[in-house]
């Protein structure tokens, strides 16, 4: 099974900045297929990035995706307050489908 | 408009069983594969379970295998979770799932475009 592991646990910022989360896998994931998520208090997951840097339908372009192999970084680049949230990375390369998420990164304003 | 509406999360004891359902609308649902993925009280997301767009091929976590069953029925547009042998660290909010692949594609899916809103099952004597 794959690990997926983010960090850091919590990155406070200021609205306006960018953010930098990481996610790190214990092997490679196949193809870069790895996917991102931003859930806030009492909603469900939504949906930002899939294949490690493609934008999932009306997500903003201030979100971007990158890497490769084991090492994946989900960036914002300018900090609405509408993104402080928790983000969670999910891979779903391994055959047979067995998916599996990180930890969560925890966004909070400073 | 896609919608995801899950049903059926109760207290249940320890041992117990019970049956989710997901009934969805706005899309062509005999289309895609189908997830279920729970999150435990302040915790992080786990999947719980596949099921192919003809419920054909079905997987699962090995947290869960052989004490869940998912399958589905194409003409009632709905996703089921049979759910036995419950066990407290089973008490989550589970999510059914989108898969984001129709099965006439060759792209890779396993990962989620929509999300229902949850139901939750607490695992308590």
């Amino acid at each position: 099974e794959i690990v997926l592991t983010q960090s850091p646990g919590t990155l406070s910022l200021s609205p306006g900045e960018r953010a930098t989360l990481s996610c790190r896998a214990s092997q490679s994931v196949s193809s870069s297929y790895l996917a991102w998520y931003q859930q806030k208090p009492g909603q469900a997951p939504r949906l930002l990035i899939y294949g490690a840097s493609s934008r999932a339908t009306g997500i903003p372009d201030r979100f971007s995706g990158s890497g490769s192999g084991t090492d994946f970084t989900l960036t914002i680049s300018r900090l609405e307050p509408e993104d402080f949230a928790v983000y969670y990375c999910q891979q779903y390369g391994s055959s047979p489908p067995k998916v599996t998420f990180g930890q969560g990164t925890r966004l909070e304003i400073k | 408009e896609v919608q995801l509406v899950e049903s059926g999360g109760v207290v249940v004891q320890p041992g117990g069983s019970l049956r989710l359902s997901c009934a969805a609308s706005g899309f062509t649902f005999d289309d895609y594969a189908m997830h279920w993925v729970r999150q435990a009280p302040g915790k992080g997301l786990e999947w719980v379970s596949l099921i192919s767009w003809d419920g054909g091929s079905t997987y699962y976590a090995d947290s869960v295998k052989g004490r869940f069953t998912i399958s589905r029925d194409n003409s009632k547009n709905s996703l089921y979770l049979q759910m036995n042998s419950l066990r407290a660290e089973d008490t989550a909010l589970y999510y059914c799932a989108k898969d984001p692949t129709p099965y006439y594609d060759s792209g890779r899916g396993y990962y989620f475009d929509y999300w229902g809103q949850g139901t939750l099952v607490t695992v308590s004597s």
